[in-house]
């Protein structure tokens, strides 16, 4: 069964460097997102993309974020610079052309990216 | 906006009991609704989903019943094992003007004791 993958697994990162965040969509979806989650906490919507350009981002998504689709098939998160409120676990998700007349598309996980900023 | 709430945790409950976990939610449009489990140290799984009112989604002995009357979407399991202990997830995801995305609640921390 297609799945959505995540890399790296874990990163561990320095205050103000930048990190990429990298994910492969399942082949055939046309939406992609990216989620985070605090430890501990519930997970929250950051960034939605469709068709190579945001749809609706969440206001956790400033100006030190951005996302790409550099190919056919990475979709990418970047932090410019973090900073120790940025640790979390980042998941990237996907789902297929709208097929259910408006009514919400499940959406499928990856693992996530543990991401500590030191 | 569009919003879930579920019961605050943690559950413990023996192994073989009843599980309930109580879901519900505020949304324009239909939405669809589902429950993702995440286990320790793993990222989400969609356990269940339902697309529209009256639907039952069911997966690995859970099920939840689509509630449009009552705007909840209740997650139940008749006897639960330690292999069940895990955070769960109710989420919904619905059209909005960027597009879908789905929202969850602050999930429920689910232990089994043998």
């Amino acid at each position: 069964e297609p799945e959505v993958t995540q890399t790296p697994s874990h990163q561990v990162t320095q205050m103000g460097q930048e990190v990429i965040l990298r994910c492969v969509p399942i082949s055939n979806h046309l939406y992609f997102y990216w989620y985070r989650q605090i430890l501990g906490q519930k997970v929250e919507f950051l960034v939605s993309f469709y068709n190579n350009e945001i749809s609706e981002k969440s206001e956790i998504f400033d100006d030190q974020f951005s996302v790409e689709r550099p190919d056919g098939s990475n979709f990418t998160l970047k932090i410019r610079s973090t900073k120790l409120e940025d640790s979390a676990m980042y998941f990237c998700a996907s789902s297929p052309f709208y097929t259910n007349r408006g009514r919400g598309e499940t959406q499928y996980f990856g693992p996530g990216t543990r991401l500590l900023v030191l | 906006g569009n919003s879930v709430t579920q019961m605050e945790g943690p559950v413990t409950l023996s192994e073989e009991a009843f599980l309930t976990i109580n879901c519900t939610y505020t949304a324009t449009g239909y939405p669809s609704l589902f429950w993702y489990v995440q286990y320790p140290g793993e990222g989400l799984q969609l356990l269940l989903k339902a697309t529209k009112a009256d639907d039952k989604g069911s997966n690995k002995g859970f099920e939840a019943t689509y509630r449009k009357e009552t705007t909840s979407f209740h997650l139940e399991k008749g006897s639960v094992q330690v292999s069940d202990s895990a955070v769960y997830f109710c989420a919904l995801s619905a059209l909005n003007t960027g597009g879908f995305k789905t929202i969850f609640g602050a999930g429920t921390r689910l232990f089994v004791k043998a």
